[in-house]
C-alpha cells in the first residue's frame, strides 16, 4: 500500500514572501500521479496542482511550483509571492496510475500542512 | 460551471439514527469516490464506483455502511445505526474516464455530528 508523509504540520510565511511546502511518498509503483490540493475554512478540496510520474518537468501554476525527486519519492509545494487567500491546509496525495480497481483510482493523502499567512 | 454537489451541507443526529448523504456528481463523469475527513485519521478513502458498479469498498465499515448509486446523477452514503465515531466531513468526488483523466472533483462535503 501506498503512504504519504507530510512532516509538517504548520508553517507559517510572511505575505509575499516564498514558502516551500514538503511532502514524501512511498510507492513500488512507477507510474502514478501526485497532487497538492488546498482546503480553505470552507472546507471545499481545491486541486493546485497536479505532476504525472512519468514526467521529468516540473509541474508549475502561476505562483505554483512543485520539485518533483522521483528517486528520492519527494514532491514539494512552492509558493511565491504569499498572499493572504493562499492561507488553508495543504494535502498531497497520491494517486495509482493503474486502474485495476481495488481501490487504484482512489487518492492517498497526507495528514495535511495548515499554512498560516503572516501579513 | 459544472460541480459536485453534495446534501445536507450539515447533520446533527443521535447516536442509533440513520443517516442518508447525497451526491450529484458531475455530469458526463462516469467514476464516483467517497472520503471521510477526521482530525484524526485525516481523509480516507471509503468506497468508489465506475459507471454506477462499486469497485472497491473496502474503507468501508460493512456493519453500518452502505454506498449505492440508483443511478448516473446521484450517489448515496448510508449509516445505520450511528454512531459518535462517524463523526467527520464526508466527501464525494467524481472523475472522468480513465487512468490519463486522474483529477478528481470534490463537493463541497458533509460534515455529520453524532451526539
Amino acid at each position: 500500500a501506498q503512504t504519504v508523509t507530510q512532516s509538517q504540520p504548520e508553517m507559517s510565511v510572511q505575505e509575499a514572501e516564498t514558502v516551500t511546502l514538503s511532502c514524501t511518498y512511498d510507492t513500488s509503483e512507477s507510474d502514478y500521479y501526485l497532487f497538492w490540493y488546498k482546503q480553505p475554512p470552507s472546507r471545499q478540496m481545491i486541486l493546485v496542482i497536479r505532476q504525472e510520474a512519468y514526467k521529468q518537468q516540473n509541474a508549475t501554476e502561476n505562483r505554483f511550483s512543485v520539485n518533483f525527486q522521483k528517486a528520492a519519492k519527494s514532491f514539494s509545494l512552492k509558493i511565491s509571492d504569499s498572499q493572504l487567500g493562499d492561507a488553508a491546509m495543504y494535502f498531497c496525495a497520491y494517486r495509482s496510475a493503474v486502474a485495476s480497481g481495488g481501490g487504484a483510482d482512489g487518492l492517498t493523502f497526507g495528514k495535511g500542512t495548515h499554512l498560516i499567512i503572516q501579513p | 460551471d459544472a460541480r459536485v454537489t453534495q446534501t445536507p451541507r450539515d447533520k446533527v443526529t443521535e447516536m442509533g439514527q440513520e443517516v442518508t448523504m447525497r451526491c450529484q456528481p458531475i455530469l458526463g463523469h462516469n467514476t464516483v469516490f467517497w472520503y471521510r475527513q477526521t482530525m484524526m485519521q485525516g481523509l480516507e478513502l471509503l468506497a468508489y464506483f465506475r459507471n454506477r458498479a462499486p469497485l472497491d469498498d473496502s474503507g468501508m465499515p460493512k456493519d453500518r455502511f452502505s454506498a449505492e448509486m440508483p443511478d448516473a446523477t446521484l450517489a448515496t452514503l448510508k449509516i445505520q445505526p450511528s454512531e459518535p465515531r462517524d463523526s467527520a466531513v464526508y466527501f464525494c468526488a467524481s472523475g472522468g474516464d480513465g487512468p490519463s483523466v486522474s483529477e478528481q472533483f470534490f463537493g463541497p462535503g458533509t460534515r455529520l455530528t453524532v451526539l
